[in-house]
């Protein structure tokens, strides 16, 4: 079955340690995107990649990186300069002619 | 900038009655508008989308939503709630050749029996 995969669903860590957070697709979508999820907020778009190799910030990318080396896999590393980086973090992707992405499980991130 | 606007973080409904969730968008161009639903501790899911073809639009799990462009909104609706109707559902908007979505801050549907 085609879909998103991300990984772990649940991850604690330490404050002042980075993190990274796992995102494969099998959909074969070239494009795929990190939001970040808080309560009453929605969802706020951290990165997104249109094309393997290239990447773009999006609305609040302080304190994140990623990387697109492979066009199934787009990992967001969270760093120690994340001021508040407890959320829950959601993957997705989707092709370049349609404009509806995709979802997955996300993963929920604690730092203490 | 592009926006969407949801009214109400929360609407109730008992088992039954008719679902009806608010969406207004920003826009000078023509949009591609969306409704995902989102369980708790769970990614989203599509409902349904509108894409410049008919103005009443049907997605899954019996619900539709109509775009009219002279009020700027696409209310999603349902006719009669069901209890596993109970989510967060969020509506989001696109624009041609800019593939971001703008999300609205959601509203969360409670169903009582």
């Amino acid at each position: 079955d085609g879909g998103i995969t991300q990984s772990p669903k649940y991850l604690f860590r330490k404050e002042g340690q980075n993190v990274t957070l796992s995102c494969e697709q099998n959909l074969n979508h070239d494009a795929m995107y990190w939001y970040r999820q808080d309560p009453g907020q929605g969802l706020r778009l951290i990165y997104y990649s249109q094309i393997v190799n290239d990447f773009q910030k999006g609305d609040i990318a302080e304190g994140y990186s990623v990387s697109r080396e492979k066009k199934e896999s787009f990992p967001l590393t969270v760093t120690s300069a994340q001021k508040n980086p407890t959320a829950f973090y959601l993957c997705a992707s989707s092709t370049t002619e349609a404009y509806e992405q995709y979802f997955g499980p996300g993963t929920r991130l604690t730092v203490t | 900038a592009q926006s969407v606007t949801q009214l109400g973080s929360h609407v109730s409904v008992s088992e039954g009655a008719l679902v009806l969730l608010r969406c207004n968008y920003s826009s000078s161009v023509p949009p591609y508008l969306f409704w995902y639903v989102q369980y708790p501790n769970q990614g989203l899911q599509l409902l349904l989308k509108y894409t410049s073809a008919a103005t009443l639009v049907k997605g899954i799990n019996g619900f539709e939503a109509e775009f009219k462009k002279s009020e700027t909104s696409f209310h999603l609706t349902k006719p009669s709630a069901h209890m596993s109707d109970a989510a967060e559902y969020f509506c989001a908007v696109s624009y041609t050749g800019f593939q971001k979505l703008v999300f609205g801050t959601g509203t969360r549907l409670l169903v009582s029996p």
